[in-house]
């Protein structure tokens, strides 16, 4: 079973705006991961956020962590259309499996 | 250094054909993992090794898939026999903690059977 789901399943924006994407997921985690994958390539990691931080910055990303709500947010600032690739969180399932498990993705659209 | 190397990028065959997927990890790391992408079904976990030995299968869809890590720097990924429904792209991945870290990944084989 999915245990990240990202929301929406696509996004289209103009460069310059801003790109907001979340994810959901259902049991306890140590750990959550933000992935970006470009059309037919492999799987680039973004960000790791640990279930005791409530936010994290990397250049333009700013990841946020709610444990309560279980869910995660990824915000990309002055968006290009570079950035254009689909974005997958990862979450492990907390206690000692090490297995990661993604959701189905977001789609992001850049427009020139 | 080198990424994680998959190999072969593509592959057709046909149905009940044996179907072998490569992968070298990154020097040094210690956790390797197969997924399976798809459309209908995203990133699938098949199994992940660590030190060389299989920790989780649950993933691995039936006994026509297997994988096998002889030693530190290669695993390989075999359908026999392969099936259309097994058309996907595969992921090799490896870090160095398992679930703590960053997972690097190859840039996948894709498969289709016809």
């Amino acid at each position: 079973s999915q245990q990240g789901e990202e929301d929406p399943q696509a996004l289209s924006i103009q460069e310059g705006e801003n790109a907001t994407m979340n994810c959901s997921y259902k049991t306890s985690i140590n750990n959550l991961q933000w992935y970006r994958q470009n059309s037919g390539r492999g799987l680039v990691h973004l960000i790791l956020i640990r279930s005791n931080e409530r936010e994290k910055h990397s250049g333009r990303l700013r990841v946020t962590l709610d444990t309560s709500k279980k869910s995660s947010s990824l915000l990309i600032t002055a968006s290009r259309a570079a950035d254009t690739a689909s974005y997958f969180c990862a979450t492990d399932e907390g206690g000692s499996n090490y297995k990661l498990t993604f959701g189905k993705g977001t789609l992001l659209t850049v427009n020139p | 250094d080198a990424g994680v190397i998959q190999s072969p990028r593509h592959e057709v065959t046909e149905m009940g054909q044996e179907v072998t997927l490569r992968c070298k990890p990154i020097s040094g790391h210690d956790y390797l993992f197969w997924y399976r992408q798809t459309m209908m079904r995203g990133l699938e976990l098949l199994i992940y090794f660590n030190n060389n030995v299989p920790i989780d299968d649950s993933g691995m869809p039936e006994d026509r898939f297997s994988a096998k890590m002889p030693n530190a720097s290669f695993s390989t990924l075999k359908i026999q026999p392969s099936e259309p429904r097994d058309s996907a792209v595969y992921f090799c991945a490896s870090n160095t903690r398992g679930r703590d870290g960053e997972l690097f990944f190859g840039e996948g084989s894709r498969l289709t059977v016809l």
